[in-house]
């Protein structure tokens, strides 16, 4: 069965420390992707990334980065010097390659950062 | 400005009524979904569609039901059966091809079942 764990519920850091949100998942799929979103309290969830099982570089957007690594079935989320605004629940999620069912993503239970100025 | 729009925002009802949350996009996406979300739960698909006339059932199906009459349209009739409506709707489309395609999603409808 798949599944994703994100073992933190909540976290709270002060502006401009650094963050990480862990993501562990679990698949007996060699082909997979997996993403992250967030969601403001707006309501709306956004993209941030989609990694496919086969690329485990790390990846680095702006204060955003991720760490890919299959040996620990994770895909951590890291912000530098975060801000107020990356005030949102993140959620970390998982999908099959091979499936024809293309949206049907399986969440974990999302971290709520609390971003405090 | 392409997009998502859900309607009501906000929708209360009493214990026993049917009620039909409105999803419209304009991104010309052929695959549309629901979503509920409760807190602490992540979210959890109800059904999906990837062509008009046809959708399919999520993990969470019962005591909903969806239509799709056109390409732009899918809205989400809560039914009396549905044990525990109480909770946050989120619609979401999608491009259908292979492989895993990124969901867009609308701003969500609040459900609250008095």
């Amino acid at each position: 069965a798949q599944k994703v764990t994100q073992a933190q519920t909540e976290i709270s850091v002060v502006e401009k420390e650094d963050v990480t949100l862990d993501c562990v998942y679990e698949t007996r799929d060699t082909t997979y992707y997996l993403f992250w979103y967030k969601q403001p309290p707006s309501g709306e969830l956004v993209f941030l990334i989609r990694r496919n099982s086969f690329d485990e570089q790390n990846e680095i957007s702006g204060r955003y980065s991720w760490n890919f690594q299959k040996s620990t079935s994770s895909f951590n989320f890291t912000i530098t010097a975060s801000q107020v605004v990356d005030s949102a629940v993140y959620f970390c999620a998982l999908i099959k390659l091979t499936s024809s069912n293309t949206g049907k993503l399986i969440f974990g239970q999302g971290t709520t950062l609390q971003v405090k100025p | 400005d392409g997009g998502i729009t859900q309607s009501p925002k906000y929708l209360f009802r009493k214990e026993g009524q049917n009620v039909t949350l409105s999803c419209e996009q304009n991104l010309n996406h052929d695959a549309m979904y629901w979503y509920r979300q409760d807190p602490g739960q992540g979210l959890r698909l109800i059904y999906y569609s990837q062509i008009v006339n046809d959708f399919q059932k999520g993990d969470i199906a019962e005591g909903y039901s969806v239509s799709r009459e056109k390409k732009e349209s899918f809205p989400l009739t809560v039914t009396s059966a549905q044990k525990n409506p109480t909770a946050f709707y989120l619609c979401a489309s999608s491009i259908v091809r292979s492989g895993a395609n990124v969901l867009t999603f609308g701003a969500g409808s609040r459900l609250t079942v008095l």
